[in-house]
């Protein structure tokens, strides 16, 4: 058990740029999750995927936000035309839920800074 | 629309005293709760769970307690150690949902 991994951990980018993050989830995890935390603030749900099936998406994911888990394994999280406001930390957790005792796993997390 | 607060930022303790952090929620959907602890440029740990069908659940020095009628919870560290520092987060979920929303958080500083 490597724990959950993100990739990069760090990124800078220009405003109008494209970005796009990794998660590798813990092995044999079925369920996957996107947070989004800014200073002072709680991670924000963002969206989760069930093996490959992206079930909910937020209302703070815009349409410049795209995420995909396309084998059920891995996922990626794309944020096209980059805003000064999209600066944050994206956290990644997965998890294996079994009966009512799911707990999500988070990764260190990709902080993002949009200059 | 902040449905889980948690409304001290902060709290200072002395090392080898209790802890007591809160947490007050809207949403009486909610029916699993969680307990994260983060430290810097790491992702949050998790720490410990409730289910509403109790309303006391306790793992070594963490005790947390719920108050469902009025939609409060607590953790409770005890005694406090120095390594305890960090951000702690609850984050409550409706069963089926699979949708944690957390709290803005408490950052606990325990004193040597």
């Amino acid at each position: 058990d490597t724990g959950v991994s993100q990739d990069p951990r760090h990124k800078i980018t220009k405003r109008g740029q494209n970005v796009t993050f990794r998660c590798d989830p813990i092995s044999e995890h079925n369920r996957l999750y996107w947070y989004r935390q800014t200073l002072g603030q709680g991670p924000e749900f963002l969206t989760y995927f069930q093996n490959e099936a992206q079930l909910e998406k937020s209302r703070l994911l815009s349409d410049r936000f795209s995420a995909e888990r396309p084998k059920g394994s891995f996922s990626t999280l794309e944020i096209q035309r980059t805003e000064q406001g999209d600066s944050a930390m994206y956290l990644c957790a997965s998890s294996l839920p079994t009966g009512n005792n799911e707990k999500l796993f988070f990764g260190s997390g990709t902080q993002l800074s949009v200059l | 629309d902040q449905q889980v607060k948690q409304n001290s930022p902060s709290l200072s303790v002395q090392e080898g005293r209790i802890s007591i952090l809160n947490c007050d929620y809207t949403n009486s959907m909610f029916d699993y709760f969680l307990w994260y602890k983060k430290y810097p440029a790491e992702g949050p740990t998790f720490l410990i769970s409730i289910s509403s069908i109790k309303d006391k659940n306790e793992d070594g020095r963490f005790t947390v307690f719920l108050n469902k009628s009025a939609k409060h919870l607590s953790l409770h560290i005890v005694p406090s150690q120095p390594g305890d520092s960090a951000v702690y987060f609850c984050a409550p979920c409706t069963s089926g949902t699979y949708k944690y929303i957390f709290g803005t958080g408490t950052r606990l500083k325990v004193l040597a």
